[in-house]
């Protein structure tokens, strides 16, 4: 079945590091794939997406690459602030009208 | 963008009494919302797909029983947990399919704590 594989956390960074959290999916067919931000005590808010081969999804200086000969879409972003700190979630949805699969989740914490 | 709402976003009950959650969306038509479960410090669970005018689908492991959901109208869908304990405490994140998007994107209600006493 789909899956997506995320690094374990958490990621400790200072502030203006670069970030880089990677994500691996298994899937029959063409996933669109996203990635999800939670904040602390918050609901998850949507932060990119990308639904065909190659397509780039960018938010926020946030950027992922859906490449589908390596089924990845890693999350990067080239100068993390403090507000930047949260979980983030690498997900999948498969055939139209199905749930989300999500990773385990990547915790990040920027300091100052 | 889409919102979606969910009520309450905190509840404090005793064992044995039935907690129900609302999710709604506000200004889009969901035929499909989708019902998780998330535990501290991990990944959100799927717990069930909510159709507008069937009957829900769940997920291996998860009592229908226990997790009634009704999704009675193309805005709203309910979970109500029933004879609730202190096990049922958790995170519960709704979702909404907006079926006008093509590329299937779903928007997250800000989630209802749940905890048992």
């Amino acid at each position: 079945g789909n899956s997506v594989t995320q690094m374990e956390g958490p990621v400790t960074l200072s502030e203006e590091a670069f970030l880089t959290i990677n994500c691996t999916y298994t899937a029959t067919g063409y996933p669109s794939l996203f990635w999800y931000v939670q904040y602390p005590g918050e609901g998850l808010q949507l932060l990119l997406k990308a639904t065909k081969a190659d397509d780039k999804g960018s938010n926020k200086g946030f950027e992922a690459t859906y490449r589908k000969e390596t089924t990845s879409f890693h999350l990067e972003k080239g100068s993390v602030q403090v507000s930047d700190s949260a979980v983030y979630f690498c997900a999948l949805v498969g055939q139209a009208g199905t749930a989300l699969i999500f990773g385990k989740g990547t915790t990040l914490s920027v300091s100052s | 963008g889409a919102v979606v709402s969910q009520h309450p976003s905190r509840v404090i009950c005793k064992s044995g009494t039935s907690v129900k959650i609302e999710c709604r969306s506000l200004d889009f038509q969901a035929t499909t919302m989708f019902w998780y479960r998330q535990f501290p410090k991990q990944s959100l669970m799927l717990m069930a797909t909510s159709n507008e005018g069937s009957k829900a689908t769940y997920e291996q492991g998860v009592e229908k029983d226990k997790f009634l959901i009704n999704h009675a109208s193309l805005t709203l869908s309910t979970l109500t947990v029933t004879s609730a304990h202190p096990e049922d405490s958790s995170f519960y994140i709704c979702s909404a399919r907006d079926q006008e998007l093509a590329y299937n994107e779903q928007f997250f209600g800000p989630g209802t704590r749940l905890t048992v006493l």
